[in-house]
């Protein structure tokens, strides 16, 4: 059964504090996504990554860093929480890209509250 | 612009009843179209995808349709169940544009089935 797995289904930070919120995929995916979900405004995408060590910005990025040093895993970094940036994170993997028919395949999620 | 207009906003209907979700697409050039099913807290998970060429599709009580002139998909579910309560995302794909991955996210139909 193939899988996305983010490593904290729930986090609380305060202010300042850095984050760092994990995603590994047992699909052998070249293709990895890190969105953040509000309610009213749908999934927005931060970063995405098409290989190992590549990284690039999505629509709303600042803020957030990324790494991907595995093919496997991917990472979002949050260099100094904001309350702004409590949300709910999913990361998501697809064998092609998704413009091509690729479907998404998006781990349970990441709901982080910053206080 | 691209976007993607789903409606309604949410919906509460009684178990046993059908039910069609609706979304609307300015995205260009198209390349697809995927419905994807949300439970509460947890990922989403594709439904179903629409090609340019494909007018209808099921997958089990599900049956989605395209109409590439006019830009609308709708998603019919035939005898609701309780566990067909969660939030329906439209997302579409372009060739070219879009956000950063090629996809415009609709904000999502949220539906409650009650007994």
């Amino acid at each position: 059964d193939v899988k996305v797995t983010q490593s904290s289904r729930y986090l609380v930070k305060r202010t300042g504090e850095k984050v760092f919120l994990e995603c590994v995929q047992d699909m052998d995916h070249e293709n990895m996504f890190w969105y953040r979900q509000d309610p009213g405004l749908g999934l927005r995408l931060i970063y995405f990554s098409y290989d190992v060590k590549m990284k690039e910005k999505g629509d709303i990025p600042e803020g957030y860093s990324v790494s991907r040093e595995k093919k496997e895993r991917f990472s979002l970094i949050l260099e100094s929480a904001s309350t702004n940036q409590t949300s709910m994170y999913l990361c998501a993997s697809s064998k092609t890209t998704p413009t091509f028919t690729g479907e998404l395949f998006f781990g349970e999620g990441s709901r982080l509250t910053v206080l | 612009k691209n976007q993607v207009e789903q409606s309604p906003q949410s919906l509460i209907i009684l178990e046993g009843k059908n039910c069609t979700l609706q979304c609307n697409y300015t995205v260009s050039p198209f390349s697809n179209l995927r419905w994807y099913k949300q439970d509460t807290g947890r990922g989403p998970v594709s439904l179903t995808i629409m090609t340019f060429s494909e007018n209808t599709k099921s997958n089990g009580r599900y049956t989605a349709t395209l109409d590439a002139d006019t830009k609308q998909s709708s998603l019919h579910i035939t005898a609701s169940q309780l566990s067909d309560s969660a939030s329906y995302i439209c997302v579409v794909s372009a060739i070219a544009g879009g956000g950063a991955d090629g996809l415009t996210f609709g904000k999502g139909t949220h539906l409650i089935i009650q007994p």
